[in-house]
């Protein structure tokens, strides 16, 4: 079992829909996670950090993780053509090695429909 | 305030030739990476480096090799390089081990 799972997709929505992506994963040690955004022919940029359970918003951007399920999502209100982006999980536990080190979903590619 | 730089942007190699991905950063961070992204294959770490002076393997460090200058540059080499080699090649950099920034990217074909 991988120790991240990310669907793939590709996922197409129409402008102005509610978009849900989600990963799980297997590492009950891991406690800080990040949603990253990816734009064609460029670098992954942080969208969205949270550390342990809850939720976090940020404008038209939510993240929620739920350590129990050990599932995290991202959610993305009104959404528009410039969402259209691959979207990568990311997350670590940090106890002081390589361990700390960030482990990625593979991502999900998005595209909104205007 | 550039974030992390990386050269060259592009690069075509034939089998064999040698080259070195440069990765600069001008946040301060303590700690660099080195990815690959492959189709189908996200993100895997090279190398990286949790501060100046250290350097450690990631999950596929095989034909690479990596060196960090000073706290703000840390550089990728192939030494022969092969046709599997062919990637996207992204270098980060972080505070901790947590939250990275990434660079623009190197697109690198070998022929």
């Amino acid at each position: 079992q991988k120790e991240v799972e990310q669907d793939p997709g590709p996922l197409s929505v129409p402008e102005g829909a509610i978009v849900s992506l989600n990963c799980t994963y297997s590492n009950s040690a891991f406690q800080y996670f990040m949603w990253y955004r990816q734009y064609s022919r460029k670098g992954p940029e942080l969208l969205m950090y949270t550390y342990s359970s809850g939720n976090k918003e940020d404008g038209r951007f939510t993240a929620q993780v739920d350590k129990s399920s050990k599932y995290i999502s991202l959610f993305i209100r009104d959404s528009q053509p410039s969402d259209s982006a691959t979207y990568l999980c990311a997350m670590t536990g940090w106890d002081g090695g390589s361990q700390g080190n960030l482990i990625f979903g593979k991502g999900t590619k998005l595209s909104v429909k205007p | 305030n550039a974030g992390v730089t990386q050269t060259p942007k592009f690069q075509v190699l034939k089998t064999g030739q040698s080259m070195t991905l440069q990765c600069a950063q001008d946040m301060n961070h303590n700690s660099m990476y080195w990815y690959r992204q492959d189709p189908g294959m996200g993100l895997r770490l090279i190398y990286y480096s949790a501060s100046e002076g250290t350097t450690d393997k990631g999950e596929v460090p095989n034909g690479y090799n990596v060196s960090r200058l000073n706290k703000r540059e840390f550089s990728l080499r192939l030494e022969s390089a092969a046709p599997s080699q062919t990637s996207v090649y992204f270098c980060a950099s972080s505070t901790s081990t947590d939250t990275q920034y990434f660079g623009p990217g190197t697109r690198l074909t070998v022929l």
